[in-house]
């Protein structure tokens, strides 16, 4: 399994706000290095949603936030489309391990 | 435009190795690390190293020494994963992915800020006998 553990779905009608959680531990997210989140739409490569655990890249829209991690993350997307379907996954460096990890990733699905 | 393009679908017999090439369009690749991410059919992102294209230093996770090989010509802005002894498990898509500025040092904070930012569309290796 993952060093980063999500959700393996959820799902939300249109309009809705989902929230996608990252729980790692103390030798990645728990000790303070920042977590990434990327988008995958089906068939498609990842796109980079948020860096530096808050920031948004040049034309994300701003209905994608999360918050700062302690042991947890979570990526929020408030008012869901249906271009939103696919799936999503969190990415932190784990000093233990010396390698950047991925969680399992996220399937939303809208309703 | 920023983008990176990569070579096309690639098949091999178990054992024989694979080389996927990674070329950068619109920027100067030895002014970014360039990392590569896998995906076996139907799971997650793997990662798989980073290489810094202008020193040509890389870093992997265990599980890859010894298997994997990162390097780059920088006079056609193109960097090279090599993935050796291959087996079936090593069926997936390979990414390549435009990580933080080569300016920053793998012991700076700021290069575990900057998430990868530019990825490539992918390339299919399928690995059977």
């Amino acid at each position: 399994q993952s060093v980063l553990t999500q959700p393996p779905s959820v799902s939300g009608a249109p309009g809705q706000r989902v929230t996608i959680s990252c729980t790692g531990s103390t030798s990645n997210l728990g000790a303070g290095n920042h977590v990434h989140w990327y988008q995958q739409l089906p068939g498609r490569a990842p796109k980079l949603l948020i860096y530096g655990s808050t920031n948004r890249p040049s034309g994300v829209p701003d209905r994608f936030s999360a918050t700062e991690p302690g042991i947890s993350a979570s990526l929020t997307i408030s008012g869901i489309q249906a271009e939103d379907e696919g799936n999503y996954y969190c990415q932190s460096y784990d000093s233990s391990l010396s390698s950047w990890v991925f969680g399992g990733g996220t399937k939303l699905t809208v309703l | 435009q920023v983008q990176l393009v990569q070579s096309g679908a690639e098949m091999r017999r178990p054992g024989a190795s694979v080389r996927v090439s990674c070329r950068a369009s619109g920027y100067t690749l030895s002014d970014y690390y360039l990392h590569w991410v896998r995906q076996a059919p139907g799971r997650g992102l793997e990662w798989m190293g980073w290489i810094d294209p202008k020193s040509g230093g890389a870093n992997f996770p265990q599980k890859f020494q010894g298997s994997v090989t990162l390097t780059r010509d920088t006079s056609s802005d193109t960097a090279y994963l090599e993935l050796g002894r291959l087996t079936p498990d090593d069926s997936a898509v390979y990414f390549c992915a435009r990580g933080p500025s080569s300016v920053f040092s793998d012991s700076s904070v700021y290069f575990y800020y900057y998430g990868l930012d530019v990825w490539g569309q992918g390339t299919a290796v399928t690995v059977s006998s």
